[in-house]
């Protein structure tokens, strides 16, 4: 059974960091690409970004709301998925999702906010 | 960036009844391999999105059949045959063929 458990939420200052992770299992993680999705309270869901596996150079994409401030890696021999979250803003108060490639699994997500 | 339009954005329906939610996209989601990269998700409260359908037809194991998709060029849409209790929540499209990867803004189905 695919198992992804979002961790490292919590509330934190404007301009601050924070690292979420996304720990795995059931599946062979160094094969798939992985994405963050969130949702702000009671809004719709965006789209933040993907890395591909080490297969496919392990490349990242960005939304453009969050490029040059997020950065996603991945540590295949942890099973493991990172979000690194800097210069934080308001607006990225959301519920933080991760999800294995193909959208069917997601994790339950963690929630960030970011105020002062 | 790929615009997903869904309507309506607030679906009351009665038990028992059809259903139908529609996704229009701006563009084309045919992929260079061929194939439309385009799911629907379900968003029961207070839980974590699930995939219904991709690839605009194709319904993940588990899913009722009374769940469908289908398209029409750059229109697509979600119908539910007969809506059950358990139906109720919020229903996005997504498109995963272009870059950024893009959501409609979510249809809410209640009963009425």
């Amino acid at each position: 059974e695919v198992q992804l458990v979002e961790s490292g939420g919590g509330v934190v200052q404007p301009g601050r960091s924070l690292r979420l992770s996304c720990t795995t299992s059931g599946f062979t993680f160094g094969d798939y690409a992985m994405s963050w999705v969130r949702q702000a309270p009671g809004k719709g869901l965006e789209w933040v970004g993907f890395i591909r596996s080490k297969a496919y150079g392990g490349t990242t994409d960005y939304a453009a709301s969050v490029k040059g401030r997020f950065t996603i890696s991945r540590d295949d021999s942890k099973s493991i998925a990172y979000l690194q979250m800097d210069s934080l803003k308001t607006e990225d108060t959301a519920v933080y999702y991760c999800i294995k490639e193909g959208f069917k699994d997601w994790g339950q997500g963690t929630l960030v906010t970011v105020s002062s | 960036d790929v615009v997903l339009t869904q309507s309506p954005l607030s679906l009351p329906v009665t038990l028992g009844q059809p259903a139908s939610i529609s996704c229009r996209s701006s563009q084309s989601l045919v992929h260079s391999d061929g194939n439309t990269y385009l799911n629907w998700f379900q968003q029961r409260p207070g839980q974590s999105p699930r995939r219904l359908i991709y690839k605009v037809s194709n319904r993940d194991s588990g899913v009722p059949d009374r769940f469908s998709g289908s398209e029409s060029g750059t229109d697509f849409t979600l119908k539910i045959s007969r809506v059950e209790a358990e139906d109720v929540g919020v229903y996005y499209c997504m498109q995963g063929t272009h870059w950024p990867r893009t959501f409609g803004q979510g249809t809410k189905v209640e009963i009425k």
